[in-house]
């Protein structure tokens, strides 16, 4: 079974700095994608960046950018020039591929604080 | 547009009501789903319906009865429910089979089961 691993509960971060989400992941499949998702208090579930796991390059969405190491099996989010609104909870996310209505893995998540 | 909306937003039921929550998209996607989340715990996948076909169900206990009428429309029935069912639950969208597949989500109906 797949599983994700996000090993920080809560990250917190000065406004205009950088911080990295860490996020792992262990599947025996080869056709995969990920993603990350934040959830900011309003609760609603956004969608912030996703990666095929058969492009090696990192995806990258504005401020956003991830840190794609397929070997390792990790998948991290860095956001640069945080703002206030980054305030959330992040989610990592595995599917695995062959079918698009296939089931999201998620992490446990991950606080960020963005302080002003 | 990538615009799932949900009613309603808040549900307050007794454990022998019955209540239905509905969940609409107009992006012509195909594939729906009901999350449940608990306060700071990730969404737990509940049911996925492909072509408005029941195609995954997490094992979700009968109380909880899910329907799409059609490829936007995607209901979840509410019979006889504990009080640890209270949650928000989630609706999600995904495109067609052959692109990324990602799923938008709805803001959700906070459920309180009394």
């Amino acid at each position: 079974a797949q599983t994700v691993t996000q090993s920080q509960p809560e990250m917190s971060v000065q406004e205009a700095e950088t911080v990295t989400l860490s996020c792992t992941y262990d599947t025996s499949e080869s056709d995969y994608y990920l993603f990350w998702y934040k959830q900011p208090p309003s609760r609603q579930m956004i969608l912030v960046i996703r990666q095929e796991a058969y492009k090696q390059q990192n995806a990258t969405e504005n401020r956003f950018s991830v840190n794609f190491q397929k070997a390792a099996k990790s998948f991290s989010l860095k956001i640069s020039d945080s703002q206030l609104g980054d305030a959330a909870m992040y989610f990592c996310a595995y599917r695995a591929g062959g079918t698009s209505y296939g089931k999201l893995t998620f992490g446990q998540g991950t606080i960020l604080t963005v302080h002003p | 547009d990538t615009e799932v909306t949900q009613t309603p937003k808040h549900l307050v039921m007794g454990m022998t009501n019955k209540k239905s929550l509905k969940c609409e998209q107009h992006m012509g996607h195909r594939a729906m789903y009901w999350y449940k989340q608990k306060a700071k715990k990730p969404p737990e996948l509940m049911f996925v319906y492909s072509y408005e076909k029941l195609s995954i169900n997490e094992s979700v206990p009968s109380r909880f009865s899910p329907e799409c009428p059609n490829s936007s429309l995607l209901n979840l029935h509410l019979h006889a429910l504990q009080p640890e069912d209270s949650a928000l639950y989630l609706c999600a969208s995904s495109p067609e089979a052959g692109v990324l597949g990602e799923q938008y989500f709805g803001p959700g109906t906070r459920l309180t089961v009394t």
